[in-house]
């Protein structure tokens, strides 16, 4: 299985300021995906990220407020913009390995 | 719609006392089912896949299955390290890789 590391774990931010979160993987990957995982709730997909190319974003999710690099196989960013209370979440990136999603251990944002 | 329900929301097991968690699915053309382990403030833990109806996956106390509506994550003689949230999720059809994930099972044993 893929190794996946997220930075930061965890943050508190101010509303209106902005949060880059980073994800690395252990081995070169096509595909990299972001997700969104509400208080309470089961994780939405935010975004797929490929190397070389544009993401591709969920309806309900625009690359205003979540733009996505994906500069090489194993690294890529989600920043969340102008953050509001409402995106206080745990925010989670993964890869496709050998027909499985694997995970990373998640980032938890709080915004005050 | 594409649609992932699991049921039930939580649930209470004695040490040793074996039980089945439920996911049924709506999806027009199943690719294949997941199953996840969530740990409280940890990124979901990859369990099993399956494709086809009639597929069974088996790891330690836990054996999934699945038919064409549905599928069972059945755990057996469950210890307290069993206790998390399980996940299901479903891939849906089309050019890439996406998860429909169902809002999980929360599971706690108690010795």
């Amino acid at each position: 299985s893929a190794v996946i590391s997220q930075k930061p774990s965890r943050d508190i931010c101010q509303r209106g300021t902005s949060l880059t979160i980073q994800c690395q993987v252990d081995s070169q990957v096509t595909m990299m995906f972001w997700y969104r995982q509400q208080p309470g709730q089961s994780l939405t997909l935010i975004a797929t990220a490929n190397q070389g190319s544009e993401a591709t974003y969920e309806s309900g999710f625009v690359i205003d407020k979540f733009p996505i690099s994906r500069p090489n196989l194993t690294f890529s960013t989600l920043t969340v913009s102008n953050m509001s209370p409402e995106d206080s979440s745990i925010y989670l990136c993964s890869v496709v390995s050998r027909e499985a999603e694997f995970f990373g251990p998640g980032t938890r944002l709080t915004v005050l | 719609e594409d649609q992932v329900t699991q049921s039930p929301e939580a649930l209470r097991l004695q040490e040793g006392e074996s039980s089945s968690l439920n996911c049924s699915y709506t999806v027009s053309g199943l690719r294949g089912l997941f199953w996840y382990r969530q740990d409280p403030g940890k990124g979901p833990e990859f369990l099993f896949t399956l494709y086809s109806a009639g597929e069974e996956k088996e790891k330690e106390r836990l054996k999934a299955t699945l038919t064409k509506k549905e599928s069972f994550l059945h755990i057996t003689a469950p210890k307290p390290e069993d206790s998390a949230t399980y996940l299901c999720a479903v891939q849906a059809p089309g050019g890439y890789n996406k998860l429909i994930f169902g809002a999980g099972t929360r599971l706690a044993v108690h010795p």
